[in-house]
């Protein structure tokens, strides 16, 4: 079955840095875009980042451009997300998601279970 | 940037009711729309994509409508489980969430 596990969150000091990963198994993972969704505590929904299959093709958030960068390695079915400059309203849960090849409209059928990036002095 | 607003904000109803969510987009999306399930603690869950086609394992309860800038999410026959927030998402251009419908048990 797809399992999407994500890794890596944390507690930081503003300005600092991590690396969040997803390890994806179930699917042949270099098949398929991928996102990064994070949600504040009691807050909404917010895309962060997506890259294509073959890491052709990557959009970023207004809000993360610049300090994110998304990217993955097919050989090892994994996705990652080097987060730089942490700023306080950075601080979520992210999620990893797979995003839906039988679709027009980009649902995202597969969710991790989510890592919590904590940002504060 | 196309905004999602969903109404109400929270939905009070019993079991065995239906329910009905709506979600507006500032610009027509056609029926790039789809709907998520989130329960406490938890991912949220796709159930509607396309604006009407249910995901694999969604209960045939759950229905969705619409397209241009008017989309429903209907849950007839409301079971306990299906009290949660509920958020729709499209990609039509960039991608964005609206800020999420509460159902809640009345």
């Amino acid at each position: 079955q797809v399992q999407l596990v994500e890794s890596g969150g944390g507690l930081v000091k503003p300005g600092g840095s991590l690396r969040l990963s997803c390890a994806a198994s179930g699917f042949t993972f270099s098949d398929y875009y991928m996102i990064w969704i994070r949600q504040a505590p009691g807050k909404g929904l917010e895309w962060v980042s997506y890259i294509s299959s073959g890491s052709t093709h990557i959009k970023y958030a207004d809000s993360v451009r610049g300090r994110f960068t998304i990217s993955r390695d097919n050989a090892k079915n994994s996705l990652y997300l080097q987060m730089n400059s942490l700023r306080v309203e950075d601080m979520a849960v992210y999620y990893c998601a797979r995003v839906s090849r039988s679709a027009s409209g980009w649902p995202f059928d597969y969710w991790g279970q989510g890592t919590l990036v904590t940002v504060s002095s | 940037e196309i905004v999602l607003t969903q109404s109400p904000a929270t939905l009070s109803l019993s079991p065995g009711e239906r329910a009905t969510l709506s979600c507006r987009a500032s610009q027509s999306i056609s029926t790039y729309l789809a709907w998520y399930q989130q329960k406490p603690g938890q991912a949220p869950r796709l159930l509607i994509y396309d604006a009407s086609n249910r995901a694999t394992g969604i209960p045939a309860r759950f229905s969705g409508s619409g397209s241009g800038t008017d989309f429903t999410l209907t849950i007839s026959n409301l079971e306990p489980e299906d009290f949660a927030v509920y958020y729709c998402q499209q990609r039509s251009n960039s991608i964005t969430f609206g800020q999420g419908t509460r159902l809640e048990i009345k």
